[in-house]
């Protein structure tokens, strides 16, 4: 079956524009999460959800960052105003239920803020 | 302050070497252990949960084991497949907000 897909694989933009990096998690799968990844760097939890409850926010890096998830499906991560050092691999996974349910990822997004 | 680190950070095995990476944490609230593995320009695949001291879990040849400090993953007589970046995680219950702390990666190269 399809895996969890995300788009656009790259994505190069300008400092201070805003970027919308969309995520499509496996379906019948209830829990999403959004991760970056720095080149080099070890991932980084931004924001998990779980069902219709409110989405885990804490790791979030600023309120630049801000993410939805419209219909239980598919989730957008939107970041206003990109700085450099936003410069990273977005990567999106989705799980069955709960975060210690197994995690699939998808290919990432590759964003580079000049 | 939470932490999860990792060592080593880089791994040079030749084929059928058996090794263990590290995974040392100093965290309250755990709720769950993983590992991943990752391989340059992919996501991470998952490999393992451990939930409590104790714990172990095996998948070919790559054995995951948890106490209340560290966990272990063992690779036994690792092949060149094996060559990849492996992940842990720990899951915690936080006031604050759940939270899930990676470490920062042990580069494996296993050459033939």
């Amino acid at each position: 079956g399809a895996g969890v897909s995300q788009s656009p694989s790259n994505k190069v933009t300008e400092k201070g524009k805003d970027v919308e990096l969309r995520c499509d998690p496996i379906s019948g799968h209830t829990a999403l999460y959004w991760y970056r990844q720095s080149l080099g760097q070890g991932l980084e939890f931004l924001i998990y959800f779980q069902g219709n409850s409110a989405p885990d926010k804490s790791g979030l890096p600023s309120d630049r960052f801000s993410a939805e998830r419209t219909g239980g499906s598919v989730s957008t991560l939107t970041i206003q105003r990109t700085q450099q050092e936003d410069s990273a691999v977005y990567l999106c996974a989705s799980s069955l239920f709960t975060i210690t349910d197994t995690q699939y990822f998808g290919p990432g997004t590759r964003l580079t803020v000049l | 302050e939470d932490q999860v680190t990792q060592s080593p950070e880089a791994l040079r095995l030749q084929e059928g070497e058996s090794s263990s990476l590290n995974c040392s944490y100093t965290v309250s609230g755990l709720r769950g252990l993983f590992w991943y593995r990752q391989d340059p320009g992919k996501g991470p695949e998952f490999l393992f949960t451990l939930y409590s001291a104790g714990e172990e879990k095996e998948k070919e040849r790559l054995k995951a084991t948890l106490t209340k400090k560290e966990s272990f993953l063992h690779i036994t007589a690792p092949k060149p497949e094996d060559s990849a970046t492996y992940l842990c995680a720990v899951y915690m219950i936080k006031a604050a907000g759940n939270k899930l702390t990676f470490g920062g990666g042990t580069r494996v190269l296993v050459k033939p």
